[in-house]
């Protein structure tokens, strides 16, 4: 079962411009949500995270919304540069089950 | 801080061989987790620790599969014997703790079974 899914397999970008990742979830016991990036032959490593207790959270160029009606979170890169073109991975976890489900990814790429 | 370490970082099988990893998490961390990444899907968990007892196995196939973690630090995993479906990404990650804390992930196994 896809709890967590992330639709776009693919995005591309121009380098300056604004990058958004979407992702979508059904389970509603969800109350913690992450993003985490991916480079080829590494491990994901982690990106940002939100609380359902908040709608947004930034980290530099890095912001991500949570719409916890719609069961929806984007992350936004802000200006996108080549170093950010990696797999993207949305992930959510039940703060009292921990057990992380991650989307299948979106593979972003930022062109000079 | 060195991060968390998996070896090998390639494997190739026959099916119905057996095969294990290894994984050394990030010193001071209680919780290691298996993650089974198979090509163009996100990471499943196979098997959660918190310090050496198991928290969470739900999707692990037992028949074939087993981990342990001796002394609550490293862990192996073990498939035996192995099918051509477990060709995959096999990612070893830890945490301070449960509860909301990102998890720092290796390098991954990968594991191709011919």
């Amino acid at each position: 079962d896809q709890q967590v899914k992330q639709n776009s397999p693919s995005l591309s970008v121009q380098e300056g411009r604004i990058s958004i990742l979407n992702c979508d979830y059904t389970n509603s016991m969800f109350d913690y949500f992450l993003w985490y990036k991916k480079y080829p032959a590494e491990g994901p490593t982690f990106l940002i995270s939100i609380s359902s207790i908040k709608d947004k959270n930034e980290d530099g160029r890095f912001t991500v919304f949570l719409n916890k009606s719609a069961k929806h979170l984007s992350l936004h890169i802000v200006p996108s540069q080549p170093g950010d073109s990696a797999v993207y991975f949305c992930a959510a976890s039940d703060e009292g089950n921990n057990d992380m489900r991650f989307g299948a990814g979106t593979r972003l790429t930022v062109k000079p | 801080e060195a991060g968390v370490a998996q070896s090998p970082r390639y494997k190739i099988i026959e099916k119905r061989q057996s095969v294990a990893f290894w994984c050394n998490p990030i010193s001071g961390h209680a919780t290691l987790y298996w993650y089974q990444q198979i090509l163009g899907q996100g990471p499943k968990l196979l098997i959660q620790f918190q310090n050496n007892g198991v928290v969470d196995d739900s999707q692990l196939p037992k028949d074939r599969f087993s981990a342990e973690r001796l002394k609550g630090v490293d862990s192996t995993l073990k498939i035996q014997p192995a099918k051509l479906e477990d060709s995959a990404v096999y990612l070893c990650a830890s945490s301070l703790g449960t509860g909301n804390y990102e998890q720092y992930f290796g390098p991954g196994t990968r594991l191709t079974v011919t």
